[in-house]
């Protein structure tokens, strides 16, 4: 079965450090990787995407992500965390030709000062 | 700055009630899907419509659940009668070519 995977229900950083937020995927065929944010009381917002091509994807707010095909996984990096990062974070893939994105279970991070 | 509107953005009923929500996708998306979202099961696709026509629906209760486009700009999606269960944020989203790209922000629903 199609599945997004985060390992890390929460991540705690301090502000300045820097951040990895782990997703692994279980598809058939490479999909559509995305990443979201999304803040207390808001809609998702979406941070970058890879459909194909360069496997280092540069995202809004800093983010990056990095697909990796031998380890099904697309993590995504900042190297300096601010605090207004702080939010729950979503893996989702969309299998390529189809239409229902899957999410992960999300990643709440949390920043310290 | 496009994006899409919900409304409304919260709503509290008792047991029993019918509750509408509505989604106003971006302007010249042509697609429109809705997700529900608990603490419990995550994010889950309920209905996706293409070109206003309801392609999937699996993800929604049948029996109580109903979801529309009467046209380009309007989206509905209808509980009736609601229930205690269906507690939850519920998403609109829209994109195009069949790609979801923006989400709206969300109606909260609260039944007592």
């Amino acid at each position: 079965a199609q599945s997004v995977t985060q390992p890390d229900i929460h991540i705690t950083v301090s502000e300045g450090a820097s951040l990895e937020l782990r997703c692994n995927y279980s598809y058939g065929a490479t999909p559509y990787l995305f990443w979201y944010v999304q803040s207390p009381g808001q809609g998702l917002q979406l941070l970058l995407k890879y459909f194909s091509g360069d496997t280092l994807v540069q995202g809004i707010k800093g983010f990056e992500a990095e697909f990796k095909r031998s380890q099904s996984s697309f993590n995504l990096r900042k190297p300096s965390v601010h605090w207004s990062d702080a939010a729950e974070y979503f893996c989702a893939a969309l299998h390529t030709g189809g239409f229902k994105t899957i999410f992960g279970a999300g990643t709440r991070l949390f920043v310290k000062a | 700055d496009a994006r899409v509107t919900q409304t409304p953005r919260h709503k509290v009923t008792e047991m029993g009630q019918e509750v509408t929500m509505r989604c106003q996708p971006i302007l010249g998306h042509n697609t429109v899907f809705w997700y529900r979202q608990t603490m419990m099961q995550g994010l889950e696709l309920l209905a996706y419509f293409r070109n206003r026509a309801p392609l999937d629906d699996s993800g929604m209760p049948k029996d109580r659940f109903s979801a529309e486009m009467p046209d380009a700009t309007l989206a509905t999606l209808k509980i009736q009668p609601s229930e205690p269960r269906d507690s939850a944020v519920y998403f609109c989203a829209s994109g195009a070519r069949g790609r979801l790209a923006f989400f709206g922000q969300g109606t909260r629903l609260t039944v007592v």
